[in-house]
C-alpha cells in the first residue's frame, strides 16, 4: 500500500485530455511539501517529468502540466500521443518517511 | 551532460549481499546527493536511501535500516548502494538517481537488475 495515492489505470483517445491524481495526506502533500511527476516508458528508467508541483524540466512539451492542491496533486497530459502512454509517479516528501512514491498509473492511448 | 551509469546485473543466492555501483559524470559530483530507488517486478517504484555526496550524510527507507548501506567515492564520483542478508523479494531492478536539493531526482542511471534465486 503506498503512502500516495493514485488511480491504476486511466485512458484516452489520441487528442484527449487525461488526468492523473495524486492523494497524501498531512505529513506529506498536505504539509507544504512539493509533488514531483516521472514517466517511465516500458522497459526503461523513470524520467522526471514535472518538479515542483507545476514546473517542467527542459525538454517536457507543455502537454504536460501539474498542480496541487491541500492533500492532493494532479498530472494532466492534454493532445494525447500514442507515445505518451507509459506508467506515471508521483513523489513527495513525507515529514516521517522521507521520500514516498504512488503506487503508479498506467496510462493507455486508445 | 549528465550521465550516471550502473553496474552490470547481478544473481546472488539468498543470504548474500549484493554491491551496485553508480558512476556519475557530466556535472559536479559532491554538488547533489543520490537516491536509491528499487523497482520489483511488474510493480511501482520504492524509495530506499538517500546519500549527500557532499559529506556523506545518508537517511535510509526504515524497511531497509540494517540491511542497506550508501557510500560514495568521490574522487571517482561513484555511488554504491549494498544489500545484505538478500531475500527472493529483494529481486528487483535497482535506480540510482542525482538528487537535487534532497527534494528531486533529476536524472536517473539505466538500473541493475539484482535477481535473488537458490
Amino acid at each position: 500500500q503506498s503512502v500516495l495515492t493514485q488511480p491504476p489505470s486511466v485512458s484516452g483517445a489520441p487528442g484527449q485530455r487525461v488526468t492523473i491524481s495524486c492523494t497524501g495526506s498531512s505529513s506529506n502533500i498536505g504539509a507544504g511539501y512539493d509533488v514531483h511527476w516521472y514517466q517511465q516508458l516500458p522497459g526503461t528508467a523513470p524520467k522526471l517529468l514535472i518538479y515542483g508541483n507545476s514546473n517542467r524540466p527542459s525538454g517536457v512539451p507543455d502537454r504536460f502540466s501539474g498542480s496541487k492542491s491541500g492533500t492532493s496533486a494532479s498530472l494532466a497530459i492534454t493532445g494525447l500521443q500514442a507515445e505518451d502512454e507509459a506508467d506515471y509517479y508521483c513523489q513527495s516528501y513525507d515529514s516521517s518517511l522521507f521520500w514516498v512514491f504512488g503506487g503508479g498509473t498506467k496510462l493507455t492511448v486508445l | 551532460q549528465v550521465q550516471l551509469v550502473q553496474s552490470g546485473a547481478e544473481v546472488k543466492k539468498p543470504g548474500a549481499s549484493v554491491k551496485v555501483s553508480c558512476k556519475a559524470s557530466g556535472y559536479t559530483f559532491t554538488s547533489y546527493g543520490i537516491s536509491w530507488v528499487r523497482q520489483a517486478p511488474g510493480q511501482g517504484l520504492e524509495w530506499m536511501g538517500w546519500i549527500s555526496a557532499y559529506n556523506g550524510n545518508t537517511n535510509y527507507a526504515q524497511k531497509l535500516q540494517g540491511r542497506v548501506t550508501m557510500t560514495t567515492d568521490t574522487s571517482t564520483s561513484t555511488a554504491y548502494m549494498e544489500l545484505r542478508s538478500l531475500r527472493s523479494d529483494d529481486t528487483a531492478v535497482y535506480y540510482c538517481a542525482r538528487v537535487y536539493q534532497s527534494a528531486v531526482a533529476t536524472h536517473w542511471g539505466q538500473g541493475t537488475l539484482v535477481t535473488v534465486s537458490s
